[in-house]
């Protein structure tokens, strides 16, 4: 089966700039996660999606942050305006409810 | 609330050499736990997993973890490390609530 997709792989923008990432999960799997990986730390949980609502959001920052899922498929991440702090990996992953998850090869946000 | 402590931010190690790389959780309730590996500008894998059953679980590439409920730990352990084996890996927790909570991660170089 694919996994899960994710583009850009690669971006750099400057502060105060907006930014959006996508997400495909995989086939059939309700569950979907953005995950924050900041350089040296261990991803973080961002917001998890139950098909197309909002299972938890509490980390997120949501003066700049903002995440859908319509139609319970495809997911876009967005920051807007983007910080200097927000430089990390942005990681998606997708599961089915049997607790495997599935990752995607993630974005590299950069910002200036 | 949970939490995840993996104690060695480095562990360098000698080809065909044992190794071991820690992690201890706190939950206040029952876990799943999970060791992922990341390899350069790459997402995570999964390594093994502990859901129940026997607490000695095997990855199909000569890793095993041991789950340890009195002592909260989940350390992942191979006799003999290969140049391959360079990544790193992160230990993650699952306590019923569908998502990961991951440790900082432990960067495993194997040494010619």
């Amino acid at each position: 089966e694919a996994g899960v997709a994710q583009s850009p792989r690669y971006k750099i923008i400057e502060k105060r700039q907006s930014v959006a990432f996508w997400c495909n999960p995989i086939s059939g799997h309700a569950t979907l996660y953005w995950y924050q990986q900041i350089l040296g730390q261990g991803p973080k949980l961002l917001i998890q999606f139950q098909n197309n609502g909002v299972v938890d959001d509490s980390q997120l920052p949501k003066d700049r942050f903002s995440a859908e899922r319509l139609k319970g498929v495809d997911s876009t991440l967005k920051i807007q305006p983007a910080k200097l702090e927000d430089s990390a990996v942005y990681l998606c992953a997708s599961s089915f409810g049997d607790r495997e998850y599935t990752f995607g090869s993630g974005t590299r946000l950069t910002v200036v | 609330a949970q939490s995840v402590t993996q104690l060695d931010s480095q562990v360098p190690v000698f080809e065909e050499a044992p190794v071991e790389l820690r992690c201890n959780y706190s939950s206040s309730v029952s876990v799943y736990l999970f060791w992922y590996v990341q390899y350069p500008n790459q997402g995570l894998q999964l390594l093994l997993k502990y859901l129940s059953g026997s607490t000695l679980v095997e990855s199909i590439n000569g890793f095993e973890a041991e789950f340890n409920k009195s002592q909260t730990s989940f350390h992942l352990r191979k006799p003999s490390v290969h140049i391959s084996d360079t990544a790193e890996y992160f230990c993650a927790v699952n306590s019923g609530a569908n998502n990961l909570f991951f440790g900082t991660g432990t960067r495993l170089t194997v040494i010619p």
